[in-house]
């Protein structure tokens, strides 16, 4: 099956900082990976999906790459909105099952 | 706006079949444009994904799971549902159902979850 790595599991910043969040993948997985928030006692919510493409409504400050095996979740610069915990799902394999990362949660410096 | 909302028993004795039902409003689950998903999280852990279904009744299961999970549509009521088998204290977790959007089975729309116990 296909493993998501997600690193790092925590990280500290400050308000106006460049974050990224990496998922590695333990096989090709194509564009097929999505990137979530979920804040405490909140459903996730969707930020990126295909790797590059924002969802509807999300802000431009996020944004996601990708090389090889490797993606990137990018906050150009922290808001204050924008402490909570933060996975990876891979969508490439439906037989598989849908795998998410372990989550990276972003706490204030 | 789509909508998704989770119904079901908040407490479940062990070895007794956990069912759950999310019922869909804004969005047609005959329609066949999308999956419809399950989900979980303990508390203070991650995502687990659970399976999906197709309006057809078609599914794909988590293969961990798969020998004890059951999901189902019902297109009349705009419901899906949830059935997991023979539950234990490690099945107590939040729920949650969500639309897959087309292509990328990204999780586009999420009900707000909800809270299933399993205790005695």
């Amino acid at each position: 099956d296909i493993q998501m790595t997600q690193s790092p599991s925590s990280l500290s910043a400050s308000v106006g900082d460049r974050v990224t969040i990496t998922c590695r993948a333990s096989q090709s997985i194509g564009n097929y990976l999505n990137w979530y928030q979920q804040k405490p006692g909140q459903a996730p919510n969707l930020l990126i999906y295909g790797a590059s493409n924002l969802q509807t409504g999300v802000p431009l400050r996020f944004s996601g790459s990708k090389s090889g095996t490797d993606f990137t979740l990018t906050i150009s610069s922290l808001q204050p909105e924008d402490f909570a915990t933060y996975y990876c799902q891979q969508s490439y394999s439906t037989s598989e099952g849908l795998t998410f990362g372990g989550g990276t949660k972003v706490e204030i410096k | 706006q789509v909508q998704l909302q989770e119904s079901g028993p908040g407490l479940v004795k062990p070895s007794q079949t956990l069912s759950l039902t999310c019922t869909v409003s804004g969005d047609s689950i005959s329609s066949g444009t999308y999956y419809w998903s399950w989900i979980r999280q303990p508390a203070g852990k991650g995502l687990e994904y659970l399976g999906r279904v197709y309006a057809s009744g078609s599914t794909n299961y988590n293969p961990s799971l798969k020998s004890r999970v059951t999901m189902s549509v019902d297109t009349s009521r705009n419901q899906f549902s949830l059935e997991l088998d023979s539950v234990t204290a490690t099945d107590t977790a939040v729920y949650y159902c969500a639309r897959l959007g087309a292509y990328y089975d990204q999780m586009d729309v999420w009900g707000k979850g909800t809270t299933v116990i399993v205790s005695s």
